[in-house]
């Protein structure tokens, strides 16, 4: 049973533009989110978390927001940069540190110049 | 965050082998987990790793077939045992420090 799904398993935005990457979860027990860009042939990079207490955490360009009550979190990227290609994970944990992260298939991110 | 280095980056090895895949961390760590990435899937937890008991391994996973080791609180090894062509994969440490951090991941080819 898949407790993070990422339901769109690709993604095309044009150079400029916003990136919305979506993600569901249904353990009510996880307590923080984390988005990870992966390159083929390396480990994941951490982009940006939010803690169950917030709906919203910014940085930079990323953006993620967070609805407890759909169980629904979204990574919005802006403006969408052809270096941002690479796919992304949702990640899930509970508590920080001592639990591991449960993640998600993943959204294949191809930005178009 | 902690930084995670870990070797080797690739390997290819002939099935019936074993490969040990390291992971030494800059900052001293209680957990550890050890995840494997498929082909085209997702990171899949296979074992947690407490240092001074043994780890605790998910469903699907045995200590036989993936036997780790966790003898510091800066230091973890996993073993990939008696290989078949389906371990091929990319394997990959972590730590939950002030975050999460991932190792560089060994990506492992068995032929």
């Amino acid at each position: 049973d898949q407790q993070v799904k990422q339901n769109s398993p690709s993604l095309s935005v044009q150079e400029g533009r916003i990136s919305i990457l979506n993600c569901d979860y249904t353990n009510s027990m996880f307590d923080y989110f984390l988005w990870y860009k992966k390159y083929p042939a390396e480990g994941p990079t951490f982009l940006i978390s939010i803690s169950s207490i917030k709906d919203k955490n910014e940085d930079g360009r990323f953006t993620v927001f967070l609805n407890k009550s759909a169980k629904h979190l979204s990574l919005h990227i802006v403006p969408s940069q052809p270096g941002d290609s690479a796919v992304y994970f949702c990640a899930a944990s509970g508590r920080i540190g001592n639990t591991p992260l449960v993640f998600g298939k993943g959204t294949r991110l191809s930005v178009i110049a | 965050s902690a930084v995670i280095s870990q070797k080797p980056s690739r390997d290819i090895c002939q099935r019936g082998t074993s490969l040990t895949i390291q992971c030494q961390v800059d900052s001293q760590v209680t957990m550890m987990f050890w995840y494997r990435q498929q082909p085209g899937q997702s990171l899949t937890l296979i074992a947690t790793a407490n240092q001074g008991s043994e780890a605790t391994y998910e469903s699907g996973f045995v200590i036989d077939k993936f036997p780790i080791s966790r003898p510091n609180l800066t230091f973890s090894t996993l073993t990939v045992s008696n290989m078949s062509p389906e371990d091929s994969s990319i394997y990959l440490c972590s730590v939950g420090l002030e975050g999460y951090t991932f190792g560089s991941g060994t990506r492992l080819t068995v032929v």
